[in-house]
């Protein structure tokens, strides 16, 4: 199967700094790219998908000034959390999709634990 | 809008029990389903999925069979084992193929 790799797997910061997660398809173009948020216990409540060389289309209720997201290439897109808060601790996790799967199926990576202190 | 849900959990089974899980689905036209199994402290797998009605997939001793008469993708297992214990999430993936919408997630134990 394809594969999607994130990173950073973990990462603390300090309030106020920002933090920026990527995420890359290593062996297929991805086309589309999609970012979840999962809280503890949670489901994934997608974020935004992103179309490469276009802007991100936001979920309602997510802050696109907050969850900055790049798609500059056809194998990496990145999340950019910016002023980050002890609120956006979370589990993060990409997706991506493309023309050779016919976009019927999405690869996963393997998320990004956020702590911020 | 499409939506998936599936059974609350915990779920709790003792060793080579049968497992079920059920998932349900709405959507318009015709969704890819899959489930997906998620370890403790790791992102997602997919372990297996069905593109039209009436497909079976299976993985690992799991199976799913799409039912679109039910709109249903009930996931089932013969005989758990310790290190099935997981979260599972049934999900769906639309005909134009942009999004993938999650159920709440099952969290299963398996006791020896």
């Amino acid at each position: 199967g394809a594969v999607v790799s994130q990173h950073p797997s973990r990462v603390i910061c300090k309030s106020g700094t920002s933090v920026k997660i990527e995420c890359r398809s290593l062996d297929f173009q991805a086309t589309t790219m999609f970012w979840y948020r999962q809280f503890p216990k949670q489901s994934l409540m997608l974020m935004a998908t992103s179309n490469e060389g276009s802007k991100a289309t936001y979920e309602q209720g997510v802050e696109k000034d907050k969850f900055l997201i790049n798609h500059a290439s056809l194998t990496l897109s990145t999340l950019t959390v910016t002023s980050a808060h002890p609120e956006d601790s979370s589990f993060y996790i990409c997706s991506a999709s493309g023309p050779a799967f016919a976009n019927t199926e999405a690869f996963f990576g393997q998320g990004t634990r956020l702590t911020v202190v | 809008g499409d939506s998936v849900t599936q059974m609350e959990g915990p779920v709790t089974l003792s060793e080579e029990a049968f497992l079920t899980i059920n998932c349900t689905y709405t959507a318009t036209g015709y969704p890819s389903l899959f489930w997906y199994v998620q370890y403790p402290g790791e992102g997602l797998q997919l372990l297996l999925k069905a593109t039209k009605a009436d497909d079976k997939g299976s993985n690992k001793g799991f199976e799913a069979t799409y039912r679109k008469e039910t709109t249903s993708f009930h996931l089932e297992k013969g005989s758990v084992q310790v290190s099935d214990s997981a979260v599972y999430f049934c999900a769906l993936r639309d005909t134009g193929g942009f999004k993938t919408i999650f159920g709440a997630g099952t969290r299963l134990f398996v006791k020896a």
